[in-house]
């Protein structure tokens, strides 16, 4: 178990829906990563938050948004839902930004747009 | 842009058959090489991260090391349990990068028993 959690573990949903993600990081990390794992790609970079500040954003769509809260957890809204958006999306977190500091990934939650 | 390419994709050992996973990144300044397990429909395990070229870290059968261009996961006697996809990170330097890793698309390393 690494500490970090992420609801809901499954989810499916229908094209044009919306839905949220919930992460609670690993207790006292002030960094929070999103990543996406779909079958025919490996695991990319969505966004970063450091005590509720973006840092640093990757490949994610401007459909989807994050965001995180004083109380140090995230959520990953995402709209306009399509097909090709099915995925296992996963948040990580860490102790703080600078290098070298160990990621820990959650179980990740499944989303399923049919 | 950052790279990690992992070879092989595939690969298939005899219980106790001993081989090594290859990591070859391009990184515009590495702040640490990291290597996960991924077990199917699960969260990449931390195992390690290495820093500097000629670094070494051990954990029971596994042991990486990293060069300046490639990194490599010596897995000793496997064993069945040891079946799992494992994944190479790299984590740069850089006011853009932040702390993300990128990845690279896994080894999927089966033990027969």
């Amino acid at each position: 178990d690494s500490g970090v959690t992420q609801t809901p573990k499954h989810l499916i949903t229908a094209t044009g829906q919306r839905v949220t993600l919930r992460c609670s990081p690993r207790s006292g990390d002030l960094s929070v990563y999103w990543y996406q794992q779909s079958l025919d790609q490996g695991l990319q970079f969505l966004i970063h938050y450091y005590n509720g500040e973006e840092r640093a954003k990757g490949n994610i769509l401007e459909r989807f948004s994050a965001q995180q809260f004083p109380d140090l957890h995230s959520e990953l809204n995402l709209s306009s839902l399509e097909l090709g958006d099915s995925a296992l999306y996963f948040c990580a977190s860490s102790s703080r930004t600078g290098g070298g500091n160990t990621i820990y990934f959650g179980e990740g939650s499944w989303l399923t747009v049919v | 842009e950052d790279q990690v390419t992992q070879s092989p994709e595939a690969l298939r050992l005899q219980e106790g058959e001993s081989s090594s996973l290859n990591c070859s990144y391009t990184v515009s300044g590495l702040r640490g090489l990291f290597w996960y397990r991924q077990d199917p429909g699960k969260g990449p395990e931390f195992l390690f991260t290495l820093y500097s070229a000629g670094e070494e870290k051990e954990k029971e059968r596994l042991k990486a090391t990293l060069t300046k261009k490639e990194s490599f996961l010596h897995i000793t006697a496997p064993k069945p349990e040891d079946s799992a996809t494992y994944l190479c990170a790299v984590q740069a330097w850089g006011e853009t990068s932040g702390s993300r890793l990128t990845f690279g698309e896994g080894t999927q390393l089966t033990v027969n028993p």
